[in-house]
């Protein structure tokens, strides 16, 4: 079975800084797909950024990026210019494409100081 | 649009009681999923299903059954619940266009068994 390890379970960053969190993985396969998710204190699962194992080049969308090592089994999330709204509780998850679900791990829950 | 909607959003059971957790998603997705929430563990699978009339175990599929009689539909049952079984529950639903489709995901349902 794949297992997803965040290694942080808390984080802090001040508003206007940058942060990276961390998220290896361990899987024999080579064609599979990587997500982070948000969870805010509303409880709701936002879908923040995706990427493709056979893509080379690191998934951006807007302040949010990632540093996709595939040898080192490692897709940590950069948050650039860090906001208040952007306190929540963060998951990476792994699904192999010869797999449905997807497999999380235990979160990192961040904190944004002004 | 409503998404994957969950019902009901909270519920408190005696040991030994039982239940069912609706979900439902107007986007004509193929895949559903139960998912639950514990601290410091992540979201953990439970049950899932490819398709109507389809179902099959998760990582955590004791004490819970689950049935899809219909596509929008898909049902999460406790037979007999357990103090253990105190936890925050998530449907989620993607198409079946590719894997690096995202899950979309209620807003979870708070049960506590005492």
């Amino acid at each position: 079975a794949q297992t997803v390890t965040q290694s942080q379970p808390e984080m802090s960053v001040q508003e206007a800084e940058t942060v990276t969190l961390s998220c290896t993985y361990d899987t024999s396969e080579s064609d599979y797909y990587l997500f982070w998710y948000k969870q805010p204190p509303s409880r709701q699962m936002i879908l923040v950024i995706r990427q493709e194992a056979y893509k080379q080049q690191n998934a951006t969308e807007n302040r949010f990026s990632v540093n996709f090592q595939k040898a080192a089994k490692s897709f940590s999330l950069k948050i650039s210019d860090s906001q208040l709204g952007d306190a929540a509780m963060y998951f990476c998850a792994y699904r192999a494409n010869s797999g449905y679900a997807l497999n999380f791990g235990k979160g990192t829950s961040l904190l944004v100081t002004p | 649009n409503a998404g994957v909607t969950q019902t009901p959003k909270f519920r408190v059971l005696k040991t030994g009681q039982s239940m069912t957790l609706l979900c439902a998603q107007d986007m004509n997705h193929e895949y559903m999923y139960w998912y639950r929430q514990d601290p410091g563990m992540g979201l953990r699978l439970i049950h899932y299903s490819v398709g109507e009339g389809t179902t099959a175990k998760g990582e955590v599929p004791d004490g819970y059954n689950v049935s899809r009689l219909k596509k929008q539909n898909f049902l999460l049952g406790l037979e007999s619940a357990a103090p253990s079984q105190t936890s925050v529950y998530f449907c989620a639903s993607s198409d079946i266009q590719g894997h690096n489709s995202p899950l979309h995901f209620g807003n979870g349902t708070r049960l506590t068994v005492t």
